[in-house]
């Protein structure tokens, strides 16, 4: 069975600070691995997705995650954060065979920006 | 092109009665999945269906069933209302089924308030 755990159910950094969200995962199989963003009273949007085609997937809005096997890790990263970054992100896998378009998310993480 | 399109936004109902969520998924789109977010349980699986069959299932209990329609568009029931309902509803459009790295694009939900 695949589970996903993001460490930090809240985190802030300050304006221009470097943003890091931690993502590890459990999976019997190569996972397909994605970090979506969810704001406030809407669905959520896609930020990136690892398919296996590179380690390193960059997203929109200049996030990018790595995928590291050795530690089952997909952290999400963005170099200055912005307050418009403000969000909660969540994290999901799902795996090759069987489960079509089922994902299995992580508990979220609210990312807090301050001036 | 539109996206997601789900109604209503926001319903409240009475525990004890039924309710009917609806979703259009994105033209061309034959993939719809269903979660359910709550602050307790965070997001999870309700089902999956393409092509007017149910694909996937998720542990939820047998008040909760949904369908298909001929043009994609499909709808989820909650018989027998429970406060712990209570929730944003998900649905997510997929071009296919059987590619999991296919990205979900998210409709912004229902929020159900069960009173």
């Amino acid at each position: 069975a695949q589970s996903v755990t993001q460490l930090g159910s809240h985190v802030s950094v300050s304006e221009g600070a470097l943003v890091l969200l931690r993502c590890n995962y459990s999976s019997s199989v190569p996972p397909y691995l994605f970090w979506y963003v969810q704001y406030p009273n809407q669905g959520l949007q896609l930020l990136l997705k690892y398919t296996s085609a590179a380690t390193l997937v960059k997203g929109i809005n200049g996030f990018e995650a790595e995928f590291k096997k050795s530690e089952t890790s997909f952290h999400l990263t963005k170099p200055s954060a912005h307050m418009s970054d403000a969000a909660e992100y969540f994290c999901a896998v799902s795996e090759e065979w069987g489960a079509g378009n089922m994902l299995t998310f992580g508990g979220g993480t609210r990312l807090m920006v301050k001036p | 092109k539109a996206g997601v399109t789900q109604t209503p936004r926001y319903l409240i109902k009475t525990r004890g009665q039924q309710v009917t969520l609806s979703c259009s998924p994105i033209s061309g789109h034959r993939s719809v999945s269903w979660y359910q977010q709550t602050p307790g349980q965070g997001l999870q699986f309700l089902f999956e269906y393409f092509s007017e069959t149910q694909r996937n299932k998720g542990n939820f209990p047998g008040r909760f069933s949904g369908r298909q329609f001929s043009n994609s568009r499909s709808e989820m029931n909650v018989s027998t209302l429970e406060l712990g309902d209570s929730a944003l509803y998900l649905c997510a459009s997929s071009p296919k089924a059987r590619t999991v790295n296919t990205e979900a694009f998210f409709g912004q939900g229902t929020r159900l308030t069960v009173v």
